[in-house]
């Protein structure tokens, strides 16, 4: 139980155009699902934190009109990166927190790696 | 220390070995430690959520002690095998939200 998919696994798009990437919790209601970036070696970094049927929550520095984040059913929500920039490319993974779970809890995506060209 | 932070960032072993790995994080504010293990092209796997001081959790090999007083908890893999292999990451922070370490790489060889 308590699967996370993302799609695609892998995107190389070209520079200025936008790119979306889908997480959904396929056996599991999730209210709370988070988009992560990684840069190589470095760690996670919480980007937004989104709430089914509500607008995102972003991170200080992460720009939310660049950073397009839609929650818009319990098993479902999508990250757009819009005109996409080579300093884009990232490794971008979600997790989400299930509907009546415990408050420590995250089931992460497999993650997906992103390359703008 | 302002991040969490592991240690050592990567680490080879010969299968059988028994290992360990640090990972160090603010004291103050403290909520909860978490654990995961990562595997290439998977999603990461929680392993451990600790909370109280002096908490130690075990999985089968694998074990996890917690000091939240001066900030370090300690992961062990009593004698590794190939499986093993993977990234560790920890997790810490002031709210249901924590912040990740950069992960340790562990290598397993047969």
């Amino acid at each position: 139980g308590a699967v996370v998919s993302q799609h695609p696994s892998r995107v190389i798009c070209k520079s200025g155009t936008s790119v979306k990437i889908e997480c959904r919790s396929l056996d599991f209601q999730a209210t709370t699902m988070f988009w992560y970036r990684q840069f190589p070696k470095q760690s996670l970094m919480l980007m937004a934190t989104s709430n089914e049927g509500s607008k995102a929550t972003y991170e200080q520095g992460v720009e939310k009109d660049k950073f397009l984040i839609n929650h818009a059913s319990l098993t479902l929500s999508t990250l757009t990166v819009t005109s996409a920039h080579p300093e884009d490319s990232s490794f971008y993974i979600c997790s989400a927190r299930a509907k009546g779970g415990g408050p420590y809890e995250q089931y992460f995506g497999p993650g997906t790696r992103l390359t703008v060209t | 220390i302002l991040n969490v932070e592991q240690s050592p960032q990567s680490l080879h072993v010969q299968e059988g070995d028994s290992t360990n790995f640090t990972c160090s994080f603010p004291s103050s504010n403290f909520y909860a430690l978490h654990w995961y293990r990562w595997e290439t092209a998977k999603s990461p796997e929680a392993l451990f959520v600790m909370t109280l001081n002096g908490d130690e959790k075990k999985k089968g090999r694998i074990s996890a002690t917690l000091n939240t007083k001066e900030g370090y908890s300690y992961l062990y893999i009593k004698g590794s095998q190939p499986e093993d292999s993977a990234t560790y990451l920890c997790a810490s922070g002031g709210s249901y939200i924590p912040t990740f370490g950069r992960g340790t790489s562990l290598i397993v060889h047969p």
